[in-house]
C-alpha cells in the first residue's frame, strides 16, 4: 500500500537558519511526489513536484527537495528561512492507477522565530 | 491562474440539519475532490469525481453525499449533520492523469452544534 510519513509534527527554527523537513514514502511504482504548503486560514499551495530526472527539484520561494529512491525519501530544504515561511507543510504522493488521487502525510508545522 | 472557489467559507449548522457545501472551478479540470482536514489526521478524501455526472467514494464517505452537475461545480451534502462532522473542508480540482497538480480552494469551516 502507498503511504507518506512525515516524522516531525512540529519544527521550530530561527529566522535565517537552514531548514530540512523530512518525508518518507512507500510506493511500488514510480512515485510522483509533491510538497504543498498551507498558510493560516488558506488552502494548500504547490511548492514543488518531482516526476523523474534530476533528484533535486527547485520550487517557489527558495525551496528545494531531494528525491532518494534508495532511502524512499523526499526531504524539503531551504537555505535561509524567513518568518513568513511559518506554515504547515505537506508531503504528498500521487496514487497509482491514474485516479488523480493524492496521499497526504500528516503535515509538519513550521514555526520560524525572529 | 487556476481557481477553485468554495462557499460558504464559514458555516454553523444544527445537529440533524442538512448542509450543502459548494465548489466551483474555472480550470476546466475533469477531476474534483472533497477533503476534510482534522488535527492528527491530515487531509482525508471524502468523495471525488471524474467529470459531470460522476461521483466516487473516497476513503471516508459515510455520512456524506456528493453531486457533480457540471464540469465546473461539485457539491458536498451532509443530509443529517452530526457534531463529528465539524471540520474544515477543502475542495480541489485537477487534470486527468497520475502526477498532475491539484489546486485547492481556501476551505470551508463547518461547525455542527
Amino acid at each position: 500500500a502507498q503511504s507518506v510519513t512525515q516524522p516531525d509534527a512540529r519544527v521550530t527554527v530561527s529566522e535565517g537558519a537552514s531548514l530540512q523537513l523530512r518525508c518518507k514514502y512507500s510506493s511500488s511504482g514510480t512515485p510522483y511526489l509533491f510538497w504543498y504548503v498551507q498558510y493560516p486560514r488558506q488552502g494548500l499551495q504547490l511548492l514543488l513536484k518531482y516526476y523523474s530526472g534530476d533528484p533535486v527539484v527547485q520550487g517557489v520561494n527558495g525551496f528545494e527537495a531531494e528525491f532518494s529512491k534508495s532511502n524512499s525519501s523526499f526531504h524539503l530544504r531551504k537555505a535561509s528561512v524567513h518568518w513568513s515561511d511559518s506554515a504547515v507543510y505537506f508531503c504528498v504522493l500521487s496514487a497509482t492507477g491514474n485516479t488523480g488521487k493524492l496521499i497526504f502525510g500528516l503535515g509538519t508545522t513550521l514555526q520560524v522565530q525572529p | 491562474e487556476a481557481a477553485v472557489t468554495q462557499s460558504p467559507r464559514n458555516k454553523v449548522a444544527v445537529t440533524g440539519g442538512k448542509v450543502t457545501l459548494s465548489c466551483n472551478q474555472t480550470n476546466n479540470h475533469n477531476n474534483m475532490y472533497w477533503y476534510r482536514q482534522d488535527t492528527g489526521h491530515g487531509l482525508r478524501l471524502i468523495h471525488y469525481s471524474y467529470g459531470a455526472g460522476s461521483t466516487e467514494k473516497g476513503d471516508i464517505p459515510d455520512g456524506y453525499k456528493a453531486s457533480r452537475p457540471s464540469q465546473e461545480n461539485f457539491s458536498l451534502i451532509l443530509e443529517l449533520a452530526t457534531p463529528s462532522q465539524t471540520s474544515v473542508y477543502f475542495c480541489a480540482s485537477g487534470a486527468t492523469g497520475t502526477g498532475t497538480e491539484v489546486f485547492f480552494g481556501k476551505g470551508t469551516r463547518l461547525t455542527v452544534v
